[in-house]
């Protein structure tokens, strides 16, 4: 079974430059997780898809941030502009509908993105 | 307060050794508990659920404790391998979907040692 695919896998992008992130989940599963985590800390989350629905968005920085599922398979997070503090590693997660809150989360390998 | 606190760590330890983290969430309507382990520069993985009785996989214990809000992780004759960052979460079900919401702590870092 094919993984969570993200890209890039690494960014590096001035300050107020713009940046894009994609993501695949895996096959039939219809929960979708964008989180931030910063160097040392845990992941944060930004926003959570059910299918091509947000959940929450509670967490996402809407003035530059935002996401979309179109069709409720794979996902974009933008930012614009960008922020020194953006720089982290943006990870993917999935997972299966049923009670998503029992099920585990896969994660992707992460896009790490460096503002300078 | 943060709503899932980690003992921060680092703990270093010697191969054979037991140890313990903890994990306290402020939340009380949270359902789901699980440890995840993050390898240096990886993504997180699941390592287990955390279940009302407690649960074991091998070197690995899982306890929580509903009325005090924290949940543990023992690991017994610790491996080099086991060296990485644990990761507590801790999720809630909203109110109108299944779609669970999930915090996670900012991790323990484990090492060790030879």
């Amino acid at each position: 079974e094919a993984g969570v695919a993200q890209s890039p896998r690494y960014k590096i992008i001035e300050k107020r430059q713009s940046v894009a992130f994609w993501c695949n989940p895996i096959s039939g599963h219809a929960t979708l997780y964008w989180y931030q985590q910063i160097l040392g800390q845990g992941p944060k989350l930004l926003i959570q898809f059910q299918n091509n629905g947000v959940v929450d968005d509670s967490q996402l920085p809407k003035d530059r941030f935002s996401a979309e599922r179109l069709k409720g398979v794979d996902s974009t997070l933008k930012i614009q502009p960008a922020k020194l503090e953006d720089s982290a590693v943006y990870l993917c997660a999935s997972s299966s509908f049923w009670a998503s809150s029992y099920n585990e989360q896969f994660f992707g390998p992460g896009t790490r993105l460096t503002v300078l | 307060r943060k709503e899932v606190e980690q003992d921060p760590g680092p703990f270093n330890v010697p191969e054979g050794a037991t140890v313990a983290f903890n994990c306290t969430y402020s939340n009380s309507a949270s359902q789901s508990f699980f440890w995840y382990r993050q390898d240096c520069r990886k993504e997180p993985k699941l390592l287990m659920s955390v279940y009302s009785s407690g649960n074991e996989d091998g070197r690995f214990t899982a306890q929580l404790n509903r009325a005090s809000q924290y949940i543990s992780l023992l690991i017994r004759d610790s491996k080099l391998s086991d060296s990485a960052t644990y990761l507590c979460v801790v999720n809630w079900t909203g109110w109108n979907t299944n779609a669970g919401k999930s915090t996670f702590g900012d991790g323990t870092t484990l090492t060790v040692k030879p």
